[in-house]
């Protein structure tokens, strides 16, 4: 069964500065790989996804993730951290087929002004 | 304008009243999914359904239902709540396929008291 693990439950950035939320995943087969982001009473909103291809995914709001099969991880990234980006960040995987979404716990990001 | 639409957005109900939380999508996925949102668990998957009259249990189905007799609805019902379902859920509907992602409702926060 494919699980999801975020070993940060909080990451803490001061503006302006790189960002980095981490998240590894454990497939049987391909993984597929998505990260979403939930701001403060607001459902989930996707940012991007890793299917094939190249290993630096680019998504909404600057974000970009970097798919690393050897290491299983697919780290979300940001050049330069903005106050508003300070949101709950959760990395999900899907082992092919029509298998569900499985999320991670979620990291909390918190970029101080 | 594509979207995942949930009523209530918030609900405090009395322990063993029946209750349903609806959810509607407007973008005719068949796939369509419950989670509940719990502190430090992350999103965990209650049901979900790929098609119509088609539905399946997740990861924390005891003590919900589900129906799905039209593509585009896809209710979640308790029939006796009790405290321990005192949570935040979402509802999210994506296209069948391994790399689409999942769009979400606005979530529904539930008290059981």
């Amino acid at each position: 069964a494919q699980s999801v693990a975020q070993p940060e439950d909080q990451v803490n950035v001061a503006e302006g500065n790189p960002l980095t939320v981490k998240c590894t995943y454990s497939v049987s087969g391909n993984p597929y790989l998505f990260w979403y982001v939930q701001y403060p009473n607001r459902g989930l909103q996707f940012l991007l996804k890793y299917i094939t291809g190249d290993n630096l995914v680019k998504g909404s709001y600057g974000f970009e993730a970097e798919f690393n099969k050897s290491q299983t991880s697919f780290h979300l990234k940001k050049p330069s951290a903005l106050v508003s980006d300070s949101a709950l960040y959760f990395c999900a995987v899907r082992d092919g087929g029509n298998t569900p979404l499985v999320f991670g716990k979620g990291t909390r990001l918190s970029v101080i002004a | 304008e594509a979207q995942v639409t949930q009523n209530p957005r918030y609900l405090i109900t009395v322990t063993g009243k029946k209750l349903t939380v609806t959810c509607s999508q407007n973008m005719n996925h068949e796939y369509m999914s419950w989670y509940r949102q719990d502190p430090g668990l992350g999103l965990r998957q209650i049901y979900y359904s790929m098609n119509v009259e088609v539905t399946d249990k997740g990861d924390v189905p005891e003590g919900y239902k589900v129906s799905r007799k039209e593509k585009r609805n896809f209710p979640l019902i308790l029939e006796s709540p009790s405290p321990n379902q005192t949570s935040l859920y979402f509802c999210a509907s994506s296209a069948i396929g391994y790399g689409t992602e999942a769009f979400f409702g606005q979530g529904t926060r539930l008290t059981v008291v």
